[in-house]
């Protein structure tokens, strides 16, 4: 079974700060990695994926995420943190399975970000 | 607009209703998931359907069910309600492949 760990359930950065939210996961064969972000009372928008390739894959609004196969994590990063970033940010896995419809993604119970003027 | 909507966006019911929640997948995409988010449990898997079939069960209680109709929207019934299925209820569609889910805006249920 795949499994995904936040081990912060809240994480505080100042303004300007670089950030990260951290994440390890556990899965038969190669991973698909996602990150996704809650601003409150919406739902969850996708930030960035890794498939396969690069080790650092970027994605939207200024956020990055590392692979690191032999760690298995995945973990979240901004040079330079934002308020408006400060919201819940979920970690997920699925196994490299493609028959369709035959998948789920397994969500991290979320980190809270929040960034401090 | 993710593509991917939910009705109603509040819903206020008491303790021993009814409700149905509705959702309509985004264009082309044939997965529907739904899940429940609270305070206490985080976001909890309930269960999929694909291209009308139900494809995997999570944490669903017996006193909700699902189906997905052939124009491929979905509907999550909750029934008995209690106060502790107070809730967003989040439905996310998919394609087949290395893809993620797109999320809708979910439906706030307050069970009183």
């Amino acid at each position: 079974a795949q499994s995904v760990a936040q081990p912060e359930d809240q994480v505080n950065v100042a303004e300007g700060n670089p950030l990260t939210v951290k994440c390890t996961y556990s899965v038969s064969g190669n991973p698909y990695l996602f990150w996704y972000v809650q601003y409150p009372n919406r739902g969850l928008q996708f930030l960035l994926k890794y498939i396969t390739g690069d080790n650092l894959v970027k994605g939207s609004y200024g956020f990055e995420a590392e692979f690191n196969k032999s760690q298995t994590s995945f973990h979240l990063k901004k040079p330079s943190a934002l308020v408006s970033d400060s919201a819940l940010y979920f970690c997920a896995v699925r196994d490299g399975g493609s028959g369709a419809g035959s998948y789920q993604l397994t969500f991290g119970k979320g980190t809270k970000l929040s960034v401090i003027p | 607009d993710s593509g991917v909507t939910q009705t109603p966006k509040h819903l206020i019911t008491a303790t021993g209703q009814r409700v149905t929640l509705r959702c309509s997948p985004r264009s082309g995409d044939l997965s529907v998931y739904w899940y429940q988010q609270s305070l206490d449990q985080g976001l909890q898997f309930l269960i999929q359907y694909y291209n009308g079939e139900e494809r995997a069960k999570g944490n669903i209680l017996e006193r909700f069910s699902a189906q997905q109709f052939p124009d491929l929207h979905s509907e999550l019934n909750l029934s008995s309600l209690e106060l502790g299925d107070s809730a967003l209820y989040f439905c996310a569609s998919s394609v087949a492949g290395p893809y993620g889910y797109t999320f809708g805006s979910g439906t706030r249920l307050t069970v009183v």
